[in-house]
């Protein structure tokens, strides 16, 4: 049983660029919430998707969006990229409303933007 | 302020050490996450609770809803354990889950 998988590991990309990283929820799974770590902090949450659909967002620009599948993998995209959005990139996969249920984390993408 | 304050920031600990890391929020929660970060950058869960106390092998956690603290405990510290660990609450103020909040970590560091 697969756990949650993203991809890629490792990004470099430069300001003003786009890009897009993408997550596979751990099996079973059909609610993925996204995180930005960045060095030295917490995870900040930035949005959580189910149904393929947005639920709920933090305080990100609209430079973050995102997507989910009808397989519940899910993108997240960041257009117009800034030095300040070097970062680890968390995703998470639940099941929505599950309160007995843990979040599963995966390894992470860590971009650098130069 | 934070709504999620953890201390020690930072823990140096000879192995066989019994380790206190403490987190305190502000915000109504449902559950609470202990999560561990080794360097390479994954989580992972170690413990979601809502109240009292869960035990997992060497590590313990327990949560006082009314005074809004929760506590992990290692006991027999192991420079396995060297990691961050961070204190995640489920906030319910919006009436849902999946919006963790996360603490800024404890940085442990066991010396053999």
């Amino acid at each position: 049983d697969a756990g949650v998988t993203q991809s890629p590991t490792h990004l470099i990309k430069t300001r003003g660029q786009q890009v897009t990283l993408r997550c596979s929820p751990k099996s079973g799974h059909d609610t993925v919430s996204w995180y930005q770590q960045a060095l030295g902090q917490g995870p900040q949450f930035i949005f959580q998707y189910y149904e393929e659909e947005e639920r709920q967002r933090g305080n990100f620009p609209d430079r973050f969006s995102g997507h989910q599948f009808p397989n519940y993998s899910s993108e997240l995209n960041v257009n117009a990229l800034l030095l300040g959005d070097s970062a680890l990139y968390l995703c998470a996969s639940s099941l929505l409303g599950r309160t007995s249920e843990t979040q599963y984390f995966g390894p992470g993408t860590r971009l650098l933007v130069l | 302020k934070n709504e999620v304050e953890q201390s020690p920031q930072n823990l140096t600990a000879q192995e066989g050490e019994f380790i206190t890391i403490n987190c305190s929020y502000s915000v109504g929660i449902s559950a609470l996450h202990w999560l561990q970060q080794h360097p390479g950058g994954g989580i992972v869960s170690l413990f979601m609770l809502s109240s009292g106390k869960k035990k997992h092998g060497r590590l313990i956690a327990t949560i006082n809803i009314q005074e809004k603290h929760s506590s992990l405990h290692i006991t027999a510290s192991h420079p396995r354990d060297s990691a961050v660990y961070i204190c995640a609450p489920h906030p319910n103020y919006g009436g849902s889950q999946g919006n963790l909040i996360f603490g800024k970590g404890t940085k442990l560091s066991v010396k053999p």
